[in-house]
């Protein structure tokens, strides 16, 4: 069965200590593997998508990278502002269609 | 904004009810996917449809249903509502195929 694993669950980090998430998957075939911000009481916010092993993303702070059985998102020197539930999810094909599937998130707090 | 549009943006009412969710997809796709998300639960897919035709189904329940409409707005509605249907009702939206959802703002849906 294809399936999401993250870790932590939650995550105190100071302000300038970097540190790394954790999304494991289980997957027939990956399409796409994807990381979202989420706000409490917000929508998912998109930051990266990955397709194949070996593949890195930055945007700021963050940058995204992808194995054949997991990706990390690294978070260097964080800010309060980063404070936040971030969301690793698979797209898995199923009948005529697709959907992402995701993982119960890491709720990261960044303290000055 | 994110360019998808749910309305309304909370929604309270009593057990038994009946109550029709709205979204408007992003301007040029064609995709739109509806979620739920509880406290004790994290995202999880209930239906997608593509340009009026359903594509892929969840764990909907029975008493939910979905539509897209030619303009591509789609409504989820959710009937003999119980207390557990109480969640965050998420839209999202994308183009064909393996590529990230955007998501809405939601819907946070509360049954008493």
């Amino acid at each position: 069965e294809d399936q999401v694993t993250q870790s932590p669950e939650a995550l105190r980090l100071q302000e300038g200590e970097s540190s790394s998430l954790n999304c494991s998957y289980t997957v027939s075939g990956l399409r796409g593997l994807f990381w979202y911000r989420q706000d409490p009481g917000k929508g998912p916010e998109f930051l990266f998508t990955l397709y194949s092993a070996g593949e890195e993303k930055e945007k700021e702070r963050l940058k995204a990278t992808l194995t054949k059985k997991e990706s990390f998102l690294h978070i260097t020197a964080p800010k309060p502002e980063d404070s936040a539930t971030y969301l690793c999810a698979v797209i898995i094909l199923t009948g005529g269609g697709n959907k992402l599937t995701f993982g119960t998130g890491t709720q990261l707090k960044v303290e000055l | 904004d994110s360019g998808v549009t749910q309305t309304p943006k909370h929604l309270i009412t009593a057990t038994g009810q009946r109550v029709t969710l709205r979204c408007s997809p992003r301007s040029g796709d064609l995709s739109v996917y509806w979620y739920q998300q509880s406290l004790d639960q994290g995202l999880q897919f209930l239906i997608q449809y593509y340009n009026g035709e359903e594509r892929a189904k969840g764990n909907i329940l029975e008493r939910f249903s979905a539509q897209q409409f030619p303009d591509l707005h789609s409504e989820l509605n959710l009937s003999s509502l119980e207390l557990g249907d109480s969640a965050l009702y998420f839209c999202a939206s994308s183009v064909e195929g393996p590529y990230g959802y955007t998501f809405g703002s939601g819907t946070r849906l509360t049954v008493v």
